[in-house]
């Protein structure tokens, strides 16, 4: 069963609007949370990394008042685009891992979430 | 040059058909991912590897560390095997992942 859960899986609102995306590790402690966007035909971009009870690390070219990221949690971390626009529509996915399993474990990827800004 | 490359970029192939999908790296890395993105988006991992071979039903995947190469091969391929496969390399234990651009693969029945 799926590890991480990310919440909702498709949104579309009007242009001006914010949205949050949340993301869950279900069955695991995600010391790190990672915020990945991804436009059609293209690979994963890393936008962010949260380590929870810290600030997130945006990477370059990523606007950190744009993108909020809240990892107040073990089990829990938030994307929060503000004042969307439409050339914020993409395909969102979160990962997560933890520091304290062994170190052969993988990341774990929610499902996504296609956000549609008019 | 992308750090990660991978062969071919689209893969169409007869149900039953031995399926074999590259990845080349040129950096030194800690573990090597093969994940499964479906077409509604959501992505599972398959296999980490940092040496060898693993097999997990009829997906086997292998790494060779000196060549700094990884193949995924899927034996007896199946419709439900269409998807696109990324392979993603951790650079240290703590890194971040690098992804390739993925392959595309259909099988077709």
């Amino acid at each position: 069963g799926a590890v991480v859960s990310q919440h909702p899986s498709r949104v579309i609102c009007k242009s001006g609007t914010s949205v949050k995306i949340e993301c869950r590790s279900l069955d695991f402690q995600a010391t790190t949370m990672f915020w990945y966007r991804q436009f059609p035909k293209q690979s994963l971009m890393l936008m962010a990394t949260s380590n929870e009870g810290s600030k997130a690390t945006y990477e370059q070219g990523v606007e950190k008042d744009k993108f909020l990221i809240n990892h107040a949690s073990l089990t829990l971390s938030t994307l929060t685009v503000t004042s969307a626009h439409p050339e914020d529509s993409s395909f969102y996915i979160c990962s997560a891992r933890t520091r304290w399993f062994p170190r052969d474990q993988p990341q774990h990827f929610g499902d996504g979430t296609r956000l549609s800004i008019l | 040059k992308n750090e990660v490359e991978q062969s071919p970029q689209n893969l169409t192939a007869q149900e039953g058909e031995f399926i074999t999908i590259n990845c080349s790296y040129s950096v030194g890395i800690s573990a090597l991912h093969w994940l499964q993105q479906h077409p509604g988006g959501g992505i599972v991992s398959l296999f980490m590897l940092s040496s060898g071979k693993k097999k997990h039903g009829r997906l086997i995947a292998t790494i060779n560390i000196q060549e700094k190469h990884s193949s995924l091969h899927i034996t007896a391929s199946h419709p439900r095997d269409s998807a696109v496969y990324i392979c993603a390399v951790r650079l240290g234990s703590q890194g971040n992942l690098i992804f390739g651009k993925g392959t595309k693969l259909s099988v077709k029945p």
